[in-house]
């Protein structure tokens, strides 16, 4: 089946610094992805979507400048935290479109903690 | 906000007994899916209803829906501590792209 890789799983970085996570589809091209920001005991929150080789469209309230996409490959997608501050601690999951049965498959998270 | 209410919050119950899960919406849909989300891990596909279907079986799992009350629910049997998650219905948005999340059960089952 279409398996979503994530990585890191769990990354520390101190305040001001970026953090860049990876989201790959493993078996399968995936001309969209999509990431989702989830806090402590609350539902997902889609941040936006990531269409291969163009720019990622992004949801309301969700600073493009500050959570960078980039989607340059069928297989793999990027989100950038930049300068990233104590509040944008979070559980990161991104997605991708398999067009199969269920339509899509997402990857097992990243925790990021800045401190 | 196209996605409403998911209730109850949290379940507790035990081991053997069933819990169920409901979930509303506020727009018009093709389909609701619902979601397994272990804690601190990613979402595990469960089970699809297409909104021409009223109930749909999946081992101990049944879905039904109700699309003139735009309101699903989830029913496991049976329940095993191994149930123990967060249940999250998801609907997709209305640029039909990505999908929506309710706000999740949290079920604990203790044995």
């Amino acid at each position: 089946g279409a398996v979503v890789s994530q990585h890191p799983s769990r990354v520390i970085c101190k305040s001001g610094t970026s953090v860049k996570i990876e989201c790959r589809s493993l078996d399968f091209q995936a001309t969209t992805m999509f990431w989702y920001r989830q806090f402590p005991k609350k539902s997902l929150m889609l941040m936006a979507t990531s269409n291969e080789g163009s720019k990622a469209t992004y949801e309301q309230g969700v600073e493009k400048d500050k959570f960078l996409i980039n989607h340059a490959s069928l297989t793999l997608s990027t989100l950038t935290v930049t300068s990233a501050h104590p509040e944008d601690s979070s559980f990161y999951i991104c997605s991708a479109s398999t067009g199969g049965r269920y339509g899509y498959t997402f990857g097992s998270g990243t925790r990021l903690t800045v401190v | 906000s196209q996605q409403g209410e998911e209730d109850p919050q949290a379940l507790s119950i035990q081991e053997g007994e069933n819990a169920t899960m409901n979930c509303s919406y506020k727009t018009s849909i093709n389909n609701l899916q619902w979601y397994r989300q272990n804690s601190g891990r990613g979402l595990v596909h469960l089970i699809l209803i297409r909104s021409n279907e009223r109930e749909k079986h999946s081992g101990r799992l049944r879905v039904t829906l109700d699309t003139s009350k735009k309101s699903s629910s989830l029913l496991i049997t049976a329940s095993r501590a191994a149930d123990t998650a967060s249940y999250f219905c998801a609907i997709i948005n209305q640029a039909g792209t990505a999908l929506i999340f309710g706000k999740g059960t949290t079920l604990s089952v203790s044995s």
